[in-house]
Parts: structure tokens; C-alpha cells; sequence
């Protein structure tokens, strides 16, 4: 079974532009799950799709979206970057509703903001 | 604020020794403890979890011991591994499964 896949692994872009992140979960879940990873501040949960549906919400500003299809994939978008949005981006699915279950990640896209 | 307070930052052990990392909570809704490790490169991949009703889960090498009175859990790696050598976060989440991670500790196994 394949694992976690987003795309794309690497990204720079400067300030001011917005940037599109992709999510492909492990087939099956419906769970997704996106988190930011920073020396800084660590690992910060960012928000959780379910079903199309956003169902859980971090401590982000709006600049931070996201949204999910009706095959589960998940997008993100981060408009108006700035220096600080500059982090490793991860997603995580999980199977069911219960979102205490165990969470595959995927292996990150890394984005600059130069 | 981190919810989820973890030590030591950083760890070196030797081949065979045994490797602790604490990590300690204030919020009393939280019901789901799982420990994470990080390969450079990778996305976190669970180690293994527990829930407060047990005080001790043990799988293979990896423990974790849990004391719910003192709001504190923490991961035991038994007979370290240069294979171990990775970064380990804890983490906590209560229903609403919003998973709060600690800071992260850096494990180095030396031959």
C-alpha cells in the first residue's frame, strides 16, 4: 500500500506570493491532518479535513487554508508569505473519524520564503 | 505555549545503554499519548502510544512509562541502536484529536 505522497518536496518562492501544497493520503483515509515543522516553534498543528469537512483548527492566521476533495486528497494554501512561513509542511492521514488513531505522515514539502 | 513540555533537547548514549526522554502535561482532557520518531529527511511515523488508563506499555525495545497523578509520561529505549539514532517527540491530544507535540529530543547512538 503506498504511503503518504505530497507533492511538490521542494519549493521556493519569495514574499508576497501564495503557494499551493498537495496531499495524497493513504487509500482508504479520510482523515488528513496538516502540521507545520520549524526548529523554532516545532512541530504546530495547522488544521484536520474529514470528509470534505474542516473539523479541527490550529492557532494559524488566515493566510492558511486548506480544503480537502471528495477522494480524500488535501490541498493547503498559504496566501501573502512571509519570511517565517518558511518551515518543512507535513500531512498526516488516518483511517476513521477517530482521529486518535494512528497518523501516517508523509514525508514533508520543504518550502523557502526568500 | 507548549502544552507539551519534553527533555532532555538532546542525547547522546551509548551502544546498548538506555535512552529516557520526559515529557509532561498540564491539560487533564488530554487522553492520548503517542511518541513519534524522526529520520532526517522523513515525516514522523508513530513509535508507539498509550492512554491513561495503563501506567506502563512496553513494545520490543520501546517503553513507555506513564504516571497520570504527576501529569508525566515518558519513552525508555532499552539496549539503544545506532539504527535509533533520530529525533523523538512526544505528544499528547485529547478527544477532538488535535495533537499537541513536544519540542523534540535529538538521540545520537554511538557505536
Amino acid at each position: 500500500k503506498a504511503g503518504v505522497t505530497q507533492t511538490p518536496r521542494y519549493l521556493i518562492k519569495t514574499r508576497g506570493q501564495q503557494v499551493t501544497l498537495s496531499c495524497s493520503p493513504i487509500s482508504g483515509h479520510r482523515s488528513v491532518s496538516w502540521y507545520q515543522q520549524t526548529p523554532g516553534q516545532g512541530l504546530q498543528f495547522l488544521f484536520e479535513y474529514f470528509s470534505e469537512t474542516q473539523r479541527n483548527k490550529g492557532n494559524f492566521p488566515g493566510r492558511f487554508s486548506g480544503r480537502q476533495f471528495s477522494n480524500s486528497r488535501s490541498e493547503m494554501n498559504v496566501s501573502t508569505l512571509e519570511l517565517g512561513d518558511s518551515a518543512l509542511y507535513l500531512c498526516a492521514s488516518s483511517l476513521d473519524r477517530d482521529i486518535q488513531e494512528t497518523q501516517y505522515f508523509g514525508p514533508g514539502t520543504r518550502l523557502l520564503v526568500l | 505555549q507548549q502544552q507539551v513540555k519534553q527533555s532532555p533537547q538532546s542525547l547522546i548514549v551509548q551502544k546498548g545503554g538506555i535512552s529516557i526522554i520526559n515529557c509532561a502535561y498540564e491539560n487533564t482532557a488530554f487522553d492520548y499519548f503517542p511518541w513519534y520518531q524522526q529520520f532526517p529527511g522523513k515525516g514522523p511515523a508513530l513509535l508507539i502510544a498509550i492512554r491513561p488508563d495503563v501506567s506502563e506499555k512496553k513494545e520490543g525495545r520501546f517503553t513507555i512509562s506513564f504516571n497520570k497523578s504527576a501529569k508525566q509520561f515518558s519513552l525508555h529505549i532499552m539496549d539503544s541502536q545506532p539504527g535509533d539514532s533520530a529525533t523523538y517527540f512526544c505528544a499528547a491530544s485529547d478527544s477532538w484529536g488535535k495533537l499537541q507535540f513536544g519540542a523534540g529530543t535529538q538521540v545520537v547512538v554511538t557505536p
